[in-house]
């Protein structure tokens, strides 16, 4: 069965480095988002993107971020310049036209 | 601000019983709705969906959908000790992106 998949598993990294998290999305879907979980907190929404484009961002997903889809396959967030309040469980997640989403096993992100 | 409540939980109940998740949420532009089941450090799987109101059922889960009340809720019969995770609903509007807003979940725990 086709899965959304992660990578890297885990990151570790110092306080105002750049991360890329990867992610490669289901192959036939068309939308893609990318959600964070802070430990202990709820599911919260940072991008959408369809047609090569992002068509809706939270308040969360300010300059410091940005998404990419370098290729036909891959789906990337970028931080630019990581915070210590960015650590958190990073999901991608894609989608066909119909509404269900499905959801990567996650990158779980530790700025020290 | 658009938000989905839940009660945290813990939900407990005893192996074979029928556990039930309440959700209720905001924004009445609201059209879709999706049980999540997240265990810990792990990304959140489909339970199901539901789009109209009234029940649907699938398997022990049993969903049910009141726009007039802006509540949805989630029926498990016959709880199995591998049931014992969090629950999450998530809602989505009819907008370009989208997205899922979330609840903050409900701890449910099956004791055998």
């Amino acid at each position: 069965e086709p899965e959304v998949t992660q990578t890297p598993s885990h990151q570790v990294t110092q306080m105002g480095q750049e991360v890329i998290l990867r992610c490669v999305p289901i192959s036939n879907h068309l939308y893609f988002y990318w959600y964070r979980q802070i430990l202990g907190q709820k599911v919260e929404f940072l991008v959408s993107f369809y047609n090569n484009e992002i068509s809706e961002k939270s308040e969360i997903f300010d300059d410091q971020f940005s998404v990419e889809r370098p290729d036909g396959s891959n789906f990337t967030l970028k931080i630019r310049s990581t915070k210590l309040e960015d650590s958190a469980m990073y999901f991608c997640a894609s989608k066909e036209l119909q509404e269900t989403q499905y959801f990567g096993p996650g990158t779980r992100l530790l700025v020290l | 601000q658009k938000e989905v409540e839940q009660n945290s939980g813990p939900l407990s109940v005893p192996e074979g019983a029928i556990a039930s998740l309440n959700c209720t949420y905001s924004d009445r532009g609201s059209q879709s709705f999706f049980w999540y089941r997240q265990y810990s450090g792990k990304s959140p799987e489909l339970i199901m969906s539901i789009y109209s109101n009234g029940d649907k059922e699938d398997g022990r889960f049993t969903a049910q959908l009141n726009k007039a009340s802006q509540y949805v809720s989630l029926l498990i019969r016959d709880s199995q000790p591998s049931d014992s995770a969090t629950y999450l609903c998530a809602v989505t509007r009819y907008n370009y992106g989208q997205n899922f807003v979330f609840g903050p979940g409900t701890r449910l725990s099956v004791l055998p």
